[in-house]
């Protein structure tokens, strides 16, 4: 009974491919998110959706796309992949957008070749 | 620009000991501070949070004070166990437009020895 989950864990992929991270919560959450955790170890916010709709869109490149079908998934869909999108991407739901925790997916360990 | 500073990368406690975890914020905006603990390969898991009307938050075996004069705020887990042993990451929110969005540390890597 995973509260968030995400496909796949692992991802490896070449250069200039396009790829999908799907994530989902069965928390009942109005708002989900996307973080990135870098080579630094850095977890940084990414994106952010409230009852499918954007709320946040940090300075990420537009070849990152999310999509929220329903306020239970958030999917991020990138383009043209490049080396320095490996990362850990994690998703993660709260209740509420002001404030309260937000709890965290598995993580999906993105590897660009 | 690091608005959340966790100025320890590791720490290590004898198993039964009090282990405290250090975290400084720049940021006065902020007003909500939060503890997470990750395993490797998994997920950050929510531990403990913190308002900043309060000063003092516990929950079991952890509690987190807040100085917010000091922007300072530290996580004391008491006693501590080897199954404790993971990074711990501080993270902060507040203020302007984005007031959901958190901010984390870098992670203190906490051992804790049999």
């Amino acid at each position: 009974d995973t509260a968030v989950s995400q496909t796949p864990k692992y991802l490896v992929t070449q250069m200039g491919n396009d790829k999908s991270i799907k994530c989902e919560q069965n928390l009942g959450h109005d708002t989900m998110y996307w973080y990135k955790q870098d080579s630094k170890k850095f977890l940084k916010i990414m994106f952010s959706y409230n009852n499918k709709e954007l709320i946040i869109n940090e300075t990420v490149p537009n070849r990152f796309s999310p999509k929220s079908p329903d306020k239970a998934h958030l999917n991020l869909h990138i383009n043209s992949l490049e080396l320095g999108d490996s990362a850990v991407y994690f998703c993660a739901s709260s209740r509420q957008t002001s404030g309260g925790p937000q709890y965290f997916g598995p993580g999906t360990r993105l590897t660009v070749t | 620009d690091q608005q959340v500073k966790q100025n320890s990368p590791s720490l290590s406690v004898q198993e039964g000991r009090i282990s405290i975890l250090n975290c400084d914020y720049t940021n006065s905006m902020f007003d909500y501070f939060l503890w997470y603990k990750k395993y490797p390969a998994e997920g950050p898991t929510f531990l403990i949070s913190i308002s900043s009307i309060k000063d003092k938050n516990e929950d079991g075996r952890f509690t987190v004070f807040l100085n917010k004069s000091a922007k300072h705020l530290s996580l004391h887990i008491v006693p501590s166990q080897p199954g404790d042993s993971a990074v711990y990451f501080c993270a902060a929110s507040g203020g302007g437009g984005s007031n959901y969005k958190l901010t984390f540390g870098k992670g203190t890597l906490l051992t804790v020895n049999p």
